[in-house]
Protein backbone atom coordinates (compact mmCIF):
# COMPACT_ATOMS: atom_id res chain seq x y z
CA UNK A 1 0.00 0.00 0.00
CA UNK A 2 0.97 3.33 -0.92
CA UNK A 3 -0.34 5.15 1.72
CA UNK A 4 -0.75 8.79 0.92
CA UNK A 5 0.80 10.12 -1.99
CA UNK A 6 1.61 14.03 -3.45
CA UNK A 7 2.14 14.96 -7.02
CA UNK A 8 4.48 17.00 -8.22
CA UNK A 9 7.17 16.34 -5.21
CA UNK A 10 8.60 19.88 -6.52
CA UNK A 11 7.41 22.63 -8.78
CA UNK A 12 8.93 26.17 -9.56
CA UNK A 13 5.94 28.78 -10.99
CA UNK A 14 6.22 32.56 -11.79
CA UNK A 15 4.13 34.89 -10.26
CA UNK A 16 0.43 34.58 -11.72
CA UNK A 17 0.76 30.74 -13.10
CA UNK A 18 -1.86 28.54 -12.12
CA UNK A 19 -1.70 24.49 -11.04
CA UNK A 20 -3.20 21.79 -9.17
CA UNK A 21 -1.41 19.91 -6.52
CA UNK A 22 -2.59 16.13 -6.32
CA UNK A 23 -3.35 13.96 -3.38
CA UNK A 24 -4.08 10.53 -3.51
CA UNK A 25 -4.48 7.72 -0.91
CA UNK A 26 -5.28 4.53 -0.55
CA UNK A 27 -6.14 3.96 3.19
CA UNK A 28 -10.15 4.07 2.73
CA UNK A 29 -10.07 7.01 5.16
CA UNK A 30 -12.70 9.40 4.96
CA UNK A 31 -11.33 12.69 5.97
CA UNK A 32 -8.56 14.17 3.80
CA UNK A 33 -6.68 17.79 4.41
CA UNK A 34 -4.18 20.28 2.66
CA UNK A 35 -1.45 22.32 5.39
CA UNK A 36 1.17 24.56 4.32
CA UNK A 37 4.27 24.53 6.14
CA UNK A 38 6.54 27.41 6.63
CA UNK A 39 9.31 28.17 8.40
CA UNK A 40 9.07 28.98 12.18
CA UNK A 41 5.02 28.75 11.52
CA UNK A 42 4.04 25.20 12.19
CA UNK A 43 1.51 23.65 9.94
CA UNK A 44 -1.35 25.19 8.87
CA UNK A 45 -4.78 24.43 7.57
CA UNK A 46 -5.73 25.20 4.04
CA UNK A 47 -8.89 23.57 3.50
CA UNK A 48 -9.75 20.11 4.66
CA UNK A 49 -12.87 17.60 3.68
CA UNK A 50 -14.31 15.16 6.67
CA UNK A 51 -16.18 12.92 3.85
CA UNK A 52 -16.20 12.13 0.03
CA UNK A 53 -18.51 15.70 -1.34
CA UNK A 54 -18.02 18.16 1.36
CA UNK A 55 -14.90 20.86 1.91
CA UNK A 56 -14.66 23.43 4.22
CA UNK A 57 -11.73 26.21 4.68
CA UNK A 58 -8.91 26.29 7.34
CA UNK A 59 -7.20 28.18 8.96
CA UNK A 60 -5.74 29.97 5.76
CA UNK A 61 -7.61 29.84 2.38
CA UNK A 62 -7.45 32.65 0.90
CA UNK A 63 -6.17 31.80 -2.73
CA UNK A 64 -6.72 28.36 -2.86
CA UNK A 65 -9.15 25.99 -3.87
CA UNK A 66 -10.13 22.27 -3.39
CA UNK A 67 -11.96 19.59 -4.68
CA UNK A 68 -12.81 15.78 -3.46
CA UNK A 69 -12.96 14.30 -6.76
CA UNK A 70 -14.28 11.06 -5.11
CA UNK A 71 -13.35 9.05 -1.68
CA UNK A 72 -9.52 8.30 -2.62
CA UNK A 73 -8.52 12.05 -4.32
CA UNK A 74 -8.20 15.52 -3.12
CA UNK A 75 -6.97 18.21 -4.76
CA UNK A 76 -5.51 21.89 -4.35
CA UNK A 77 -5.40 24.27 -7.13
CA UNK A 78 -3.72 27.75 -7.12
CA UNK A 79 -5.63 30.02 -9.82
CA UNK A 80 -3.15 32.97 -9.74
CA UNK A 81 0.20 32.24 -7.74
CA UNK A 82 1.94 34.83 -5.95
CA UNK A 83 5.58 34.93 -4.05
CA UNK A 84 3.64 34.45 -0.54
CA UNK A 85 2.39 30.86 -1.66
CA UNK A 86 5.84 29.73 -2.04
CA UNK A 87 5.93 26.66 1.00
CA UNK A 88 5.75 23.22 1.34
CA UNK A 89 2.60 21.44 0.88
CA UNK A 90 1.10 18.53 2.95
CA UNK A 91 -1.80 16.33 2.12
CA UNK A 92 -3.33 14.63 5.03
CA UNK A 93 -5.94 11.80 5.80
CA UNK A 94 -7.64 10.26 8.79
CA UNK A 95 -9.72 7.55 9.32
CA UNK A 96 -12.66 8.10 11.68
CA UNK A 97 -15.73 10.06 12.11
CA UNK A 98 -14.52 11.85 15.33
CA UNK A 99 -12.36 14.25 13.33
CA UNK A 100 -10.80 15.64 16.53
CA UNK A 101 -9.29 12.38 18.11
CA UNK A 102 -8.15 10.89 14.64
CA UNK A 103 -4.62 10.40 13.84
CA UNK A 104 -3.37 12.14 10.76
CA UNK A 105 -1.18 10.33 8.27
CA UNK A 106 0.93 12.54 5.95
CA UNK A 107 1.98 12.27 2.42
CA UNK A 108 5.67 13.52 1.62
CA UNK A 109 4.80 16.83 0.39
CA UNK A 110 5.20 19.02 -2.25
CA UNK A 111 7.57 21.70 -2.34
CA UNK A 112 6.92 24.77 -4.41
CA UNK A 113 8.49 28.26 -5.41
CA UNK A 114 6.44 31.01 -6.84
CA UNK A 115 9.08 34.01 -8.24
CA UNK B 1 -10.35 28.79 20.91
CA UNK B 2 -7.67 26.63 21.12
CA UNK B 3 -4.16 27.03 21.16
CA UNK B 4 -0.61 25.08 21.29
CA UNK B 5 2.56 26.60 22.89
CA UNK B 6 5.78 24.95 22.27
CA UNK B 7 8.35 26.36 24.49
CA UNK B 8 11.42 25.75 23.17
CA UNK B 9 12.02 26.30 19.35
CA UNK B 10 15.66 23.85 19.77
CA UNK B 11 16.55 21.81 21.87
CA UNK B 12 20.35 20.20 21.92
CA UNK B 13 20.89 17.15 23.65
CA UNK B 14 23.95 14.96 23.74
CA UNK B 15 23.24 10.66 22.28
CA UNK B 16 22.41 8.89 25.69
CA UNK B 17 20.68 11.57 27.88
CA UNK B 18 17.04 12.27 28.52
CA UNK B 19 14.96 14.27 26.40
CA UNK B 20 12.16 17.15 27.43
CA UNK B 21 10.26 19.07 24.87
CA UNK B 22 7.96 21.03 26.46
CA UNK B 23 4.18 21.92 25.26
CA UNK B 24 1.58 23.89 26.82
CA UNK B 25 -1.66 24.23 25.21
CA UNK B 26 -5.37 26.18 25.82
CA UNK B 27 -8.72 24.48 24.87
CA UNK B 28 -12.38 25.46 25.86
CA UNK B 29 -13.37 21.41 25.82
CA UNK B 30 -11.50 17.99 26.73
CA UNK B 31 -8.72 18.11 24.12
CA UNK B 32 -6.97 15.43 22.29
CA UNK B 33 -3.19 15.86 22.24
CA UNK B 34 -0.67 14.60 20.04
CA UNK B 35 2.69 14.33 19.20
CA UNK B 36 4.21 14.07 15.50
CA UNK B 37 7.51 14.03 14.15
CA UNK B 38 9.09 14.98 11.02
CA UNK B 39 12.30 13.73 9.50
CA UNK B 40 14.05 15.91 7.21
CA UNK B 41 12.81 15.95 3.89
CA UNK B 42 9.76 14.06 5.05
CA UNK B 43 6.35 13.97 6.29
CA UNK B 44 4.99 13.87 9.47
CA UNK B 45 4.39 10.68 11.64
CA UNK B 46 2.21 10.09 14.82
CA UNK B 47 4.37 9.21 17.60
CA UNK B 48 1.95 9.66 20.44
CA UNK B 49 -1.82 10.66 21.01
CA UNK B 50 -3.82 11.29 24.01
CA UNK B 51 -7.77 11.51 23.88
CA UNK B 52 -8.97 11.04 27.79
CA UNK B 53 -7.66 7.57 28.37
CA UNK B 54 -4.94 7.51 30.35
CA UNK B 55 -2.72 10.60 30.99
CA UNK B 56 0.32 8.86 30.61
CA UNK B 57 0.87 8.09 26.80
CA UNK B 58 3.20 6.18 25.58
CA UNK B 59 4.53 5.81 21.83
CA UNK B 60 6.85 5.13 19.15
CA UNK B 61 10.62 4.62 19.52
CA UNK B 62 10.45 4.79 23.51
CA UNK B 63 8.70 8.03 23.28
CA UNK B 64 6.36 9.06 26.44
CA UNK B 65 4.32 12.24 27.37
CA UNK B 66 1.68 12.53 30.36
CA UNK B 67 -1.21 14.70 29.94
CA UNK B 68 -1.24 17.17 33.13
CA UNK B 69 -4.85 19.32 32.89
CA UNK B 70 -4.12 21.36 35.93
CA UNK B 71 -0.50 22.60 34.32
CA UNK B 72 -2.47 22.37 30.64
CA UNK B 73 0.41 20.86 29.41
CA UNK B 74 1.86 17.55 27.27
CA UNK B 75 5.53 17.39 27.65
CA UNK B 76 7.08 14.85 25.88
CA UNK B 77 10.05 12.42 27.13
CA UNK B 78 12.98 9.98 26.18
CA UNK B 79 14.66 8.41 28.71
CA UNK B 80 17.96 8.33 26.47
CA UNK B 81 18.14 10.38 23.13
CA UNK B 82 19.65 8.21 19.73
CA UNK B 83 21.48 9.71 17.17
CA UNK B 84 18.31 8.52 14.78
CA UNK B 85 16.29 10.92 17.05
CA UNK B 86 17.16 14.51 15.71
CA UNK B 87 14.19 15.97 13.99
CA UNK B 88 11.49 18.32 14.09
CA UNK B 89 8.39 17.75 16.59
CA UNK B 90 5.15 19.23 16.39
CA UNK B 91 2.47 19.38 19.31
CA UNK B 92 -0.63 19.31 17.68
CA UNK B 93 -4.40 19.84 20.32
CA UNK B 94 -7.84 19.55 18.91
CA UNK B 95 -11.00 19.67 20.42
CA UNK B 96 -14.77 19.22 20.01
CA UNK B 97 -14.85 22.89 19.60
CA UNK B 98 -13.40 23.69 16.31
CA UNK B 99 -12.75 19.95 15.10
CA UNK B 100 -9.39 21.28 13.36
CA UNK B 101 -6.08 20.49 14.80
CA UNK B 102 -4.13 23.22 15.73
CA UNK B 103 -0.07 22.87 15.64
CA UNK B 104 2.27 24.32 17.23
CA UNK B 105 5.68 26.01 15.94
CA UNK B 106 7.20 23.11 16.03
CA UNK B 107 10.90 21.95 18.44
CA UNK B 108 13.92 21.24 16.71
CA UNK B 109 16.11 18.80 18.56
CA UNK B 110 19.48 18.60 17.65
CA UNK B 111 21.47 14.92 19.15
CA UNK B 112 25.40 15.44 19.55
CA UNK B 113 27.36 11.99 19.77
Amino acid sequence: NAGVTQTPKFQVLKTGQSMTLQCAQDMNHNSMYWYRQDPGMGLRLIYYSASEGTTDKGEVPNGYNVSRLNKREFSLRLESAAPSQTSVYFCATSGGVSLYQETQYFGPGTRLLVL
Amino acid sequence: AQSVTQLDSHVSVSEGTPVLLRCNYSSSYSPSLFWYVQHPNKGLQLLLKYTSAATLVKGINGFEAEFKKSETSFHLTKPSAHMSDAAEYFCVVSDGGSYIPTFGRGTSLIVHP
